[in-house]
């Protein structure tokens, strides 16, 4: 079944721990990219990858950083966790930038900080 | 970064109902898509909308990309408890047939249906 996972799907962390949420997906897919989602405000871009070891920031990349190491995978990592990115996250994929309407989301990571 | 203002917030409706949402932005898209999000699920999409004045429909749904690329909508017809979500609005900036791989998302419509 084609499909976009993440991992974990709630975390509860604290100001400070460093922590990766892991995005992988089975389509063969070009193009990653991670949203966070916060009520009122829709989706907004973290980063994105057209493919491996290519990756750019999106509209609110401040806190986070992300690996391309191989055309499956698209981790998430926060470095220095704080409560503002308390949130939810969604990864999602396409075939390529040609085609990011078509768009593969995950089933989303519930991110709380304290 | 571009900014999609949609609307309504929120609807209550009873099922059987027919229900209208818009989205608007400041500066033009060449792509608008709308999305469906189900509870504890991400998003997926209903339709895309590549065309200024393009109508399409998708069953009960039916989306206009609107004439000044502007603007788009999305109307539900004879709404059903299923119907339940988040709708969302997306426009996507292509140049020369090179897309910037970016989608500007909406604020997003909850819509709840009352049996």
């Amino acid at each position: 079944e084609a499909q976009v996972t993440q991992n974990p799907r709630y975390l509860i962390t604290v100001t400070g721990k460093k922590l990766t949420v892991t995005c992988s997906q089975n389509m063969n897919h070009e193009y990653m990219s991670w949203y966070r989602q916060d009520p009122g405000l829709g989706l907004r871009q973290i980063y994105y990858s057209m493919n491996v070891e290519v990756t750019d920031k999106g509209d609110v990349p401040e806190g986070y950083k992300v690996s391309r190491k191989e055309k499956r995978n698209f981790p998430l990592i926060l470095e220095s966790p704080s409560p503002n990115q308390t949130s939810l996250y969604f990864c999602a994929s396409s075939l390529s930038r040609w085609n990011t309407y078509e768009q593969y989301f995950g089933p989303g990571t519930r991110l709380t900080v304290t | 970064g571009q900014q999609l203002n949609q609307s309504p917030q929120s609807m209550f409706i009873q099922e059987g109902e027919d229900v209208s949402m818009n989205c608007t932005s400041s500066s033009i898209f060449n792509t608008w898509l709308w999305y469906k999000q189900d509870p504890g699920e991400g998003p997926v999409l209903l339709i895309a909308l590549y065309k200024a004045g393009e109508l399409t429909s998708n069953g009960r749904l039916t989306a206009q990309f609107g004439i000044t690329r502007k603007d788009s909508f999305l109307n539900i017809s004879a709404s059903i408890p299923s119907d339940v979500g988040i709708y969302f609005c997306a426009g996507q900036l292509t140049a020369g047939g090179t897309s910037y791989g970016k989608l500007t998302f909406g604020q997003g419509t909850i819509l709840t249906v009352h049996p």
